[in-house]
């Protein structure tokens, strides 16, 4: 069992829908996750993180957490066709980064 | 601030030869990483140094060697390049406390071993 998993996608919306992506991670110890966005052949950037269980919201995107299932999320409202990208979660206080999901949104 | 400067931006070898790929941040922090980056499997950490002088294996760190020369710099070197080393690494530093793990990713270098 991989530590991160997330699946590949592509996940494809419609604009102006909610898109959302999950990722599961193995280490019921993990305490802080991210997300990272990376458009194609460009560097990974950060677009959110979360410690606590529970939701956090960041203009349109929100992270959840729910550490009893091992489970963080992002959804992202409104989405837009320049969301278009391929989304990490990362459980840093392993170092550890899923293999992301491709997130296609089409006018 | 440049914030992560990696160099070179592209590079090529042949089977067996070496190179050195440069890494230098501008933001005081106290740790960085190298990353590979493959189709299909993600950001895999080779190495890191979580402060001046000191250095850790990653995930992958197999035909890898790194160097911490000082607070600002981190080199990563093959020694002898192999096929199995084209990828696209990633070098990335962040403030470096336990839960505030947020990394700071240099343009990435995209290597090609033929």
């Amino acid at each position: 069992q991989k530590e991160v998993e997330q699946n590949s996608g592509p996940l494809s919306v419609p604009e102006g829908a909610i898109a959302s992506l999950n990722c599961t991670y193995s280490d019921r110890g993990s305490q802080s996750f991210f997300w990272y966005r990376q458009y194609s052949g460009k560097s990974p950037e950060l677009i959110m993180f979360i410690y606590s269980n529970g939701d956090k919201e960041d203009g349109r995107f929100t992270a959840q957490l729910n550490k009893a299932s091992q489970y963080v999320s992002l959804l992202i409202r409104d989405s837009q066709p320049s969301d278009s990208a391929t989304y990490l979660c990362a459980v840093t206080d392993k170092l550890i980064f899923g293999t992301g999901t491709r997130l296609q949104v089409f006018p | 601030n440049a914030g992560v400067t990696q160099t070179p931006k592209f590079q090529v070898l042949k089977t067996g030869q070496s190179m050195t790929l440069q890494c230098a941040q501008d933001m005081n922090h106290n740790s960085m990483y190298w990353y590979r980056q493959d189709p299909g499997m993600g950001l895999r950490l080779i190495y890191y140094s979580a402060s001046e002088g000191t250095t850790d294996k990653g995930e992958v760190p197999n035909g890898y060697n790194v160097s911490r020369l000082n607070k600002r710099e981190f080199s990563l070197r093959l020694e002898s390049a192999a096929p199995s080393q084209t990828s696209v690494y990633f070098c990335a530093s962040s403030d470096g406390t336990a839960s505030n793990e947020k990394l700071f990713f240099g343009s990435g270098t995209q290597l090609s071993v033929l």
